[in-house]
């Protein structure tokens, strides 16, 4: 168990709204990831980050911004959310490459 | 494009019987891990294959690693219903944990 909290666990939100994803993790890994879970799709990657303010984009990072200011914290947002945006969205976290990766439970997120 | 392949998509069988799921890419991966996700929940890692050629094995599965390290399966021996999930491989690539479509394996009793 690497101490992953996803928080909302579910959210029902309006077009046009901004949503704001929480990953929290205890264990101090250094990399974090967020990936949407679709049918069909697998897993798709968002954004991840590297260290404390280091972030990079992932395939489908289109209409996502994240913010690591702290170890512990990575945050998902959406601006203006989409119905398109609707899906399970996972955090990940481990300590580099090559290594074991802990996901959260993840997040429903469904877009009106 | 998708950087890593999974094969089959789907796959239901009889319990007692057994299968393969592989997983391909034109890309040599330093090491390619497996997961299994049950629903509801995140994937969990069963095991990461570094050397190629590499052959390792867990209970009923065995995991093998292509000797270019472009490739790997995953054998499942006498299938039981408590194997259903969603089986997915995953590689890093620029120090982005990339992952396959999955399989999602049903195991009849």
């Amino acid at each position: 168990d690497a101490g992953i909290t996803q928080s909302p666990r579910h959210k029902v939100t309006e077009t046009g709204t901004p949503v704001t994803l929480r990953c929290h993790q205890t264990e101090n890994h250094r990399y974090m990831y967020w990936y949407r879970q679709d049918p069909g799709h697998g897993l798709r990657l968002i954004h991840y980050s590297y260290g404390v303010k280091d972030t990079d984009k992932g395939e489908v990072s289109d209409g996502y911004s994240v913010s690591r200011s702290k170890t512990e914290d990575f945050l998902l947002t959406l601006e203006s959310a989409t119905s398109s945006q609707t899906s399970v969205y996972f955090c990940a976290v481990n300590r580099g490459p090559n290594t074991e990766a802990f996901f959260g439970q993840g997040t429903r997120l469904t877009v009106v | 494009t998708q950087l890593l392949e999974q094969s089959p998509q789907f796959l239901s069988i009889q319990e007692g019987e057994n299968l393969t799921v592989y997983c391909n890419s034109s890309s040599v991966f330093s090491s390619l891990q497996w997961y299994r996700q049950e629903p509801g929940e995140g994937p969990v890692l069963l095991v990461t294959v570094v050397t190629g050629g590499e052959v390792k094995k867990l209970k009923r599965l065995t995991f093998q690693f292509g000797d270019a390290r472009k490739d790997s399966s995953l054998h499942i021996t006498a299938a039981q219903p408590g194997d259903t999930g969603l089986y997915l491989c995953a590689g890093e690539r620029s120090e982005k944990l990339v992952f396959g479509k999955g399989t999602k394996l049903t195991v009849n009793p």
